[in-house]
């Protein structure tokens, strides 16, 4: 599996829009995006996946860009409960491998 | 949306014991459940994967006669970390998905292992 690049840490103010950017260069055609996030101390939650195309759902969007080496996970309006650790990962197979994430504090 | 549980959520025990940990789909049957660990501070580590029915696949650097493994049932999985050492301290996370979709991964709410 593909894998990817995600900031360390971002900072978001309540109510505005969190962007959280995600490289994955060496991704091939049959792998999808996935994002999922982790609250402290808990499992981690399913967000969102596309594989090419732009998804939305109720918690958030996911835009890929066109050569898919790169994909950006939009909460269009964050609160605090939106604190969490981000993963995005590239998998074509059944299991999902973790890398770091990227910690995502929203201020009041 | 799909609900897994773990049992229990905190367990302390003695080096040298054993412990077990349950894994449960609560609405839904898992043909495939994943574990995971993590420690402090760090990303989940896929430990295995578990088939109903079948003998688990373990990630490379897992010992499987010490993590045993076994998913007896579609919405049963279970843990046992045997003979126990203060070293496999940590979080132990499982994960479920549904048949028709094998895009979404539900995961528990995780078991904190203490052993002293």
């Amino acid at each position: 599996d593909a894998k990817t690049t995600q900031p360390t840490s971002m900072d978001c103010a309540e109510g505005r829009a969190a962007n959280l950017p995600c490289n994955h260069s060496t991704i091939s055609g049959n792998e999808y995006v996935y994002w999922y996030r982790q609250i402290h101390s808990q499992g981690p939650q399913y967000i969102i996946h596309g594989l090419k195309n732009n998804e939305t759902n109720e918690m958030a969007s996911l835009i890929i860009t066109e050569d898919r080496k790169s994909s950006t996970l939009i909460l269009p309006h964050a609160t605090l409960r939106d604190t969490a650790v981000y993963y995005c990962i590239v998998e074509s197979g059944y299991a999902l491998n973790f890398g770091k994430g990227t910690s995502l504090l929203v201020t009041p | 949306g799909a609900v897994v549980s773990q049992h229990p959520s905190r367990v302390i025990c003695k080096s040298g014991t054993s412990v077990k940990i349950e894994c449960r789909s609560l609405d839904f049957q898992a043909t495939t459940m994943f574990w995971y660990r993590q420690f402090p501070k760090q990303s989940l580590m896929l430990m295995a994967t578990s088939n109903e029915g079948s003998k688990a696949t373990y990630e490379q650097g897992v010992e499987k006669d010490k993590f045993l493994i076994n998913h007896a049932s579609l919405t049963l999985s279970t843990l046992t970390v045997t003979s126990a050492h203060p070293e496999d301290s940590s979080f132990y996370i499982c994960s479920a998905r549904l048949p028709s979709l094998r895009y979404e991964q539900y995961f528990g709410p995780g078991t904190r292992l203490t052993v002293t």
